[in-house]
């Protein structure tokens, strides 16, 4: 079985600050990894996954994420935040196997400011 | 090409009623998976449809039960509702198994509400 968890359940952070976002896993097996957001009222748009090869993944709007297998963290940063970036953002994780379902954590909610 | 869409958007049941929710797969996807997301968390995984049949569960109780249509869309079927079954129902399609890494694709979600 795979569990996530996510160490922030807030953070706000003023409009090009940078922010971090701290994902730590546990599985018995190898898994790919995920960061999802989700924007009021809306479904989960992938922002970037980790599947092999270089741990430092770049995904969409500026985002990237660092994996560590030594840690088991996969945490996601970006340099510099928009309004826009105000949204709840989910780790996953599924096993790298004939085991489809996305394990998610409880989520990060960020609020940008001016 | 449209994405995974998702029927109806917003229902309202009372406890021990019974609802069908419908989603649609992106274009060129054959498989379908149901996500149940309660206020404040994060999506738990309720099944996987494959080829019509169900090819993984989550912990959800036989109370949650599912369908796949030859066009590849899908139901979920939820019965004898609890005030505990309020939550945002997020359906996800996906290309069949490759043997590797088939991304998931989300619809914008079903938010059903039991009084």
């Amino acid at each position: 079985a795979q569990s996530v968890t996510q160490l922030d359940s807030q953070v706000p952070v003023f409009e090009e600050a940078p922010v971090e976002l701290r994902c730590n896993y546990s599985s018995s097996v190898s898994v790919y990894l995920f960061w999802y957001v989700q924007y009021p009222n809306q479904g989960l748009q992938l922002l970037l996954k980790y599947l092999s090869g270089s741990t430092l993944v770049k995904g969409i709007n500026g985002f990237e994420a660092e994996f560590n297998k030594s840690q088991t963290s996969f945490h996601l940063r970006k340099p510099s935040v928009h309004i826009s970036d105000t949204a709840e953002y989910f780790c996953a994780v599924s096993p790298r196997s004939n085991d489809y379902k996305l394990s998610f954590g409880a989520g990060t909610t960020v609020t940008v400011r001016a | 090409d449209a994405g995974v869409t998702q029927s109806p958007t917003h229902l309202i049941k009372t406890r021990g009623q019974q609802v069908t929710l419908r989603c649609s797969p992106k274009s060129g996807h054959d498989t379908v998976s149901w996500y149940q997301q309660a206020l404040g968390q994060g999506p738990q995984f309720i099944f996987q449809y494959y080829e019509e049949e169900e090819r993984q569960r989550g912990n959800f109780p036989d109370r949650f039960s599912g369908h796949q249509f030859p066009n590849y869309s899908s139901e979920l079927n939820v019965n004898a509702l609890l005030l505990g079954d309020s939550a945002l129902y997020l359906c996800a399609s996906s290309t069949g198994d490759n043997g590797g890494y088939n991304e998931q694709f989300f619809g914008p979600g079903t938010r059903l509400t039991v009084l």
